[in-house]
């Protein structure tokens, strides 16, 4: 069956960075691609962005253009979201999802990893 | 693409249907023909889960009370008799990327 298995929460202090990772398995990982989203304490869902196993496609949210890098290792099927210069307000359950294509359906998450960000 | 949900709250009684919706600030048609409005639950405590996909598809195993209707930048997620286990709050997402700011469930 589909799984999308994410790394255990972290603690980090401000100005650190955190890398999540997204270990998949029961499909084809190469055809496919990987949103990352977020939900603040008490908050909504929010994007990130989305990376290809497929055709190397990548898409940053505005917001986290110059803090986010997302990466693929095809050999492990395993995606990977990382933020730098963390800061307080970064605390949040951070996801991922699957989908064939950044216009298409999400469809399978994983179960989220915890990121908390405190002196 | 921004896309508006209302209400923020919907107080239900169990057994009674319920009803959200979701604009989106330009046409979700794709080029491809499809629409790729997808409705996810997201329970207490749990990862987001997707219901409905292509407006009015419903997900491997998502109960048939669920359905979603629409079209271009006007959709609905229906519940026909809520239950206990339907608490949570709903979200319409475009794609990949835009989400709604979702909408709590609760029982009355």
């Amino acid at each position: 069956q589909v799984q999308l298995v994410q790394s255990g929460g972290e603690v980090k202090k401000p100005g650190a960075s955190v890398k999540v990772s997204c270990k998949t398995s029961g499909f084809r990982f190469n055809i496919y691609g990987f949103t990352w989203v977020r939900q603040a304490p008490g908050q909504g869902l929010e994007w990130i962005g989305w990376s290809s196993a497929y055709n190397g496609e990548i898409k940053y949210a505005q917001k986290f253009q110059d803090r986010v890098t997302m990466t693929i290792d095809t050999s492990t099927s395993t995606a990977y979201m990382e933020l730098r210069s963390l800061r307080s307000d970064d605390t949040a359950m951070y996801y991922c999802a699957r989908a064939a294509s950044v216009a298409g359906t999400t469809d399978y998450w994983g179960q989220g990893t915890l990121v908390t960000v405190s002196a | 693409i921004v896309m508006t949900q209302t209400p923020l709250t919907s107080p239900v009684t169990l057994g009674q249907p319920a009803s959200i919706s979701c604009r989106s600030s330009e046409s979700l048609v794709h080029s491809d023909g499809n629409t790729y409005l997808s409705w996810i639950q997201q329970r207490p405590g749990q990862p987001p889960r997707l219901l409905i996909y292509k407006i009015s598809n419903r997900f491997s195993g998502v109960p048939d009370r669920f359905s979603g209707s629409g079209a271009e930048t006007d959709f609905t997620l229906k519940i026909s008799r809520v239950e206990a286990e339907d608490v949570g709050v709903y979200y319409c997402m475009q794609a990949t990327h835009s989400l709604g700011q979702g909408t709590r469930l609760e029982i009355e």
